[in-house]
């Protein structure tokens, strides 16, 4: 089974600031997803990367398949950006995502 | 405009009763999912569903049941077997199972 590491847990930071979510893994994987939830509840799909590196406007998801890692960078944070980040990477024989507890993230103004 | 709905958005119900969770999608997706989510916790796979008329169990799907008779629907039943019902449901949809998934805006199922 896949276990699946967020740090930090919780993250407060100044608008403007330069945000690093980061993401551990246990087992080999196909591909990584990564997801935002707002207050809501409603979740938002952000990336799905198997290798490299790709950039969204202020979002950059960054994948080290040898080092079961990955990276979520946002910069010039703003307060919009406040939600939860949520990594999901797929086993590659079980093809099912297995999903990070999340890091809570609070941008002030 | 295309996406996924989830009704209602908030749902309470005694225990010992059965309640279905409805999930549409008009993505024209092959692929469904029924995932439960706990305070402090990850997403956890009920039950998945790749192509009509089939599905799976996922790594929780006891006290769940579901149903696949249509492309665009998957909707959810907890039953009174189901100990801890009280949780937020999220439905989602991809093309396949190796593709992205688009999520519902979820239903909040409260049991006492």
């Amino acid at each position: 089974k896949n276990e699946v590491e967020q740090s930090p847990q919780n993250l407060t930071a100044q608008e403007g600031e330069f945000i690093t979510i980061n993401c551990s893994y246990s087992v080999g994987i196909s591909a990584l997803h990564w997801l935002q939830q707002h207050p809501g509840g409603g979740i938002v799909s952000l990336f799905m990367l198997s290798s490299g590196k790709k950039k969204h406007g202020r979002l950059i998801a960054t994948i080290n398949i040898q080092e079961k890692h990955s990276s979520l960078h946002i910069t010039a944070s703003h307060p919009r950006d406040s939600a939860v980040y949520i990594c999901a990477p797929r086993s590659g024989s079980a093809r099912q995502l297995t999903f990070g507890s999340g890091t809570q993230l609070t941008v002030l103004p | 405009d295309g996406g996924i709905t989830q009704s209602p958005k908030y749902l309470f119900r005694k225990e010992g009763q059965n309640v279905t969770l409805s999930c549409e999608q008009n993505l024209n997706h092959d692929a469904m999912y029924w995932y439960r989510q706990d305070p402090g916790q990850g997403l956890r796979l009920i039950y998945y569903s790749q192509i009509v008329n089939d599905f799976q169990k996922g790594d929780i799907a006891e006290g769940y049941s579901v149903s696949r008779e249509k492309k665009e629907s998957f909707p959810l039943t907890v039953t009174s077997a189901q100990k801890n019902p009280t949780a937020f449901y999220l439905c989602a949809s991809s093309i396949s199972q190796d593709y992205e998934q688009y999520f519902g805006p979820g239903t909040r199922l409260t049991v006492t």
